[in-house]
């Protein structure tokens, strides 16, 4: 069945870059959309953008636009995000999930990387 | 954009009992929404999309009707492993915006 295995917890400091891997498996990688999704500590679930896995489309949400980047490598069938000017307000889980064929409901979800945002 | 409201934020509720958790748009979104499931500590799940949609393998007891720009989910028997917060989310256009979340425990 489709999985999808996210990389492991990243430190960073304020102003750093930080890139999550989402590797996926049991499906045609290319026939569907990813999204990434973030959670804050004790806060609720934030969607921030989304690729097409076969055109390399993307749609971020307004107040990641300048700082967010989703790529795909079909080749290896990863998913990456990248985030970039972090600040501790960015400290969360985030969520790689992989939208439905023709809809942008997610029912595959990744691991989760925690990214924690600390001088 | 359009804006989700959940109600109410958190329940608390014997096992058994109905549960009913609201969610509403700001604007029409005819049903393209979502409703997963969030257990302490784990990754979301989705429950049921196209307001209506079961997912496969859910169970039964849950469901999801939509009238206008509000969507409910009902818990027709509250079991213990029921216990978590639930998140509607809208997929008709970007932003896919999620709810702010509904807690629910046992009483």
């Amino acid at each position: 069945q489709a999985q999808l295995v996210q990389s492991g917890a990243e430190v960073k400091k304020p102003g750093a870059s930080v890139k999550v891997s989402c590797k996926a498996s049991g499906y045609t990688f290319a026939n569907f959309a990813m999204s990434w999704v973030r959670q804050a500590p004790g806060q609720g679930l934030e969607w921030m953008g989304w690729i097409s896995a076969h055109h390399g489309n993307t749609n971020y949400a307004q107040k990641f636009q300048d700082r967010l980047s989703l790529t795909t490598d079909t080749s290896t069938q990863t998913a990456y995000m990248e985030l970039r000017d972090l600040r501790s307000d960015d400290t969360a889980v985030y969520f790689c999930a992989r939208d439905a064929e023709y809809y942008h409901y997610l029912g595959v979800w990744g691991t989760g990387t925690t990214v924690i945002v600390s001088s | 954009d359009i804006q989700m409201t959940q109600s109410p934020s958190s329940l608390s509720a014997s096992v058994g009992d109905r549960v009913t958790i609201t969610c509403r748009a700001s604007h029409d979104i005819s049903s393209y929404l979502a409703w997963y499931q969030q257990k302490p500590g784990k990754v979301p799940k989705l429950l049921i999309y196209a307001a209506s949609t079961l997912q496969s393998g859910v169970p039964s007891r849950f469901s999801g009707s939509a009238s206008g720009t509000d969507f409910t989910l009902t818990i027709s028997s509250l079991q213990p492993e029921d216990v978590a917060t639930y998140y509607c989310q809208k997929y008709n256009s970007v932003p896919f915006t999620f709810g702010p979340g509904t807690e629910v425990d046992i009483k």
